[in-house]
């Protein structure tokens, strides 16, 4: 599986939109690029992927470059709630994938 | 729909011991992937079974060992338990092999040895 590269934390103001980067210079022809996150004490939960077209969702928005060597997990509106760990996976379609998560981003929204 | 379910929620053992932990998946999965967190290491895949067969495997040694019964439960084996083992284990469950974008996780088991 490719590496991804994510900032170890941020901060956002509530109410603002949140702009997770991820770079992933070394993604291949078939993977795709998955965003879940991990909120305190509970297990993943996934937000959003794509392979080259931007994605949206009632969640979130992913907006990959055109040579798909990074991305950007958009949260539009960020909440209190929205503070988690997200990670930023990329994975083929091969048939055996498998999540193979990095250290993340703590991202922490501020009132 | 009840989501996936992990038991029991905590455990505490020592050294040596050997522990069973386990997973039922969302009504209509079938495929059951275990995953360990640790502060060190993060996240890391231990293996996933669809239709009672092992289909993927990460690097952990052989004391780390799972099945899957019909009914698509799941049940994972750590045997002659090392500190190094505390953790909090998630089990994820999807329709099919491989769908990344629909694994659903449980809350996790947080195993201590002591």
């Amino acid at each position: 599986d490719a590496k991804t590269t994510q900032p170890p934390s941020m901060d956002c103001a509530e109410g603002r939109a949140a702009n997770l980067p991820c770079n992933h210079s070394t993604i291949s022809g078939n993977e795709y690029v998955y965003w879940y996150r991990q909120i305190h004490s509970q297990g993943p939960q996934y937000i959003i992927h794509g392979l080259k077209n931007n994605e949206t969702n009632e969640m979130a928005s992913l907006i990959i470059t055109e040579d798909r060597k990074s991305s950007t997990l958009i949260l539009p509106h960020a909440t209190l709630r929205d503070t988690a760990v997200y990670y930023c996976i990329v994975s083929g379609g091969g048939g055996n994938e498998k999540l193979t998560f990095g250290t993340g981003t703590r991202l922490t929204i501020i009132p | 729909k009840a989501g996936v379910t992990q038991t029991p929620r905590y455990l505490i053992k020592t050294r040596g011991q050997q522990v069973t932990l386990s997973c039922s998946p969302i009504s209509g999965h079938r495929s059951v992937s275990w995953y360990q967190q640790t502060p060190g290491q993060g996240l890391q895949f231990l293996f996933e079974y669809f239709s009672e067969t092992q289909r993927n495997k990460g690097n952990f040694p052989g004391r780390f060992s799972g099945r899957q019964f019909s009914n698509s439960r799941s049940e994972m084996n750590v045997s002659t338990l090392e500190l190094g083992d505390s953790a909090l284990y998630l089990c994820a469950s999807s329709i099919g092999v491989g769908r990344l974008y629909e694994q659903y996780f449980g809350p996790g088991t947080r195993l201590t040895v002591t």
